[in-house]
């Protein structure tokens, strides 16, 4: 079944650390997203790739880092300057139009400790 | 950057009764509106997209657009407690290059 995997679900971070995010896709889809869900609040952008080997900042970059160089795969590094990391994190892929929207992983919960 | 905003809620409404979500938009230029339903803990999933101004039904949802104002909204006819979620409202930038969305509502159906 085509679909989007996101692992792990459930991830602790110590001060200081690094730690990535991993999310797969099979639906052979070009454009892959990261989004932050903080509580009570709605998803913010931090990064989007079109294309393979190509990505663009969000609205919420500062303290993350991506990759795109496999078509399926779209990686997300949450860096120690990330200085408040704990948030509900989605990947999503898609190719929208006005019909279509995202499809979405099952997400990665972050929380530092 | 485009502003969507909604209602936080929480909504409640009594199971068959319907229930009314509202969404408006800063940007005039934007195109088609989507909405998403998402459980606790859970990723988003995509209930319906709109496009034209006027009514779109599926199912026991209706979305409504309104441009001129500004506005869209998502009705639940004969509400069940399995409707229980947040609502999000997601409008597109251009070209569909990213989405917007809204805070969410969260919507509470009582048995």
């Amino acid at each position: 079944d085509g679909g989007i995997t996101q692992s792990p679900k459930y991830l602790f971070r110590k001060e200081g650390q690094n730690v990535t995010l991993s999310c797969e896709q099979n639906l052979n889809h070009d454009a892959m997203y990261w989004y932050r869900q903080d509580p009570g609040q709605g998803l913010r952008l931090i990064y989007y790739s079109q294309i393979v080997n190509d990505f663009q900042k969000g609205d919420i970059a500062e303290g993350y880092s991506v990759s795109r160089e496999k078509k399926e795969s779209f990686p997300l590094t949450v860096t120690s300057a990330q200085k408040n990391p704990t948030a509900f994190y989605l990947c999503a892929s898609g190719a929208p139009d006005r019909i279509k929207g995202y499809t979405f992983g099952s997400g990665t919960r972050l929380t530092v400790v | 950057q485009k502003e969507v905003e909604q209602n936080s809620g929480p909504l409640s409404v009594p199971e068959g009764a319907i229930a009314s979500l509202n969404c408006t938009y800063s940007d005039r230029v934007s195109q088609s509106f989507f909405w998403y339903r998402q459980y606790s803990g859970k990723s988003p999933e995509l209930i319906m997209s709109i496009y034209s101004n006027g009514d779109k039904e599926d199912g026991r949802f209706t979305a409504q657009l309104n441009k001129a104002s500004q506005y869209v909204s998502l009705l639940i006819r004969d509400s069940q407690p399995s409707d229980s979620a947040t609502y999000l409202c997601a409008v597109p930038g251009d070209n569909f290059n990213k989405f917007y969305f809204g805070s969410g509502t969260k919507l509470n159906v009582k048995p």
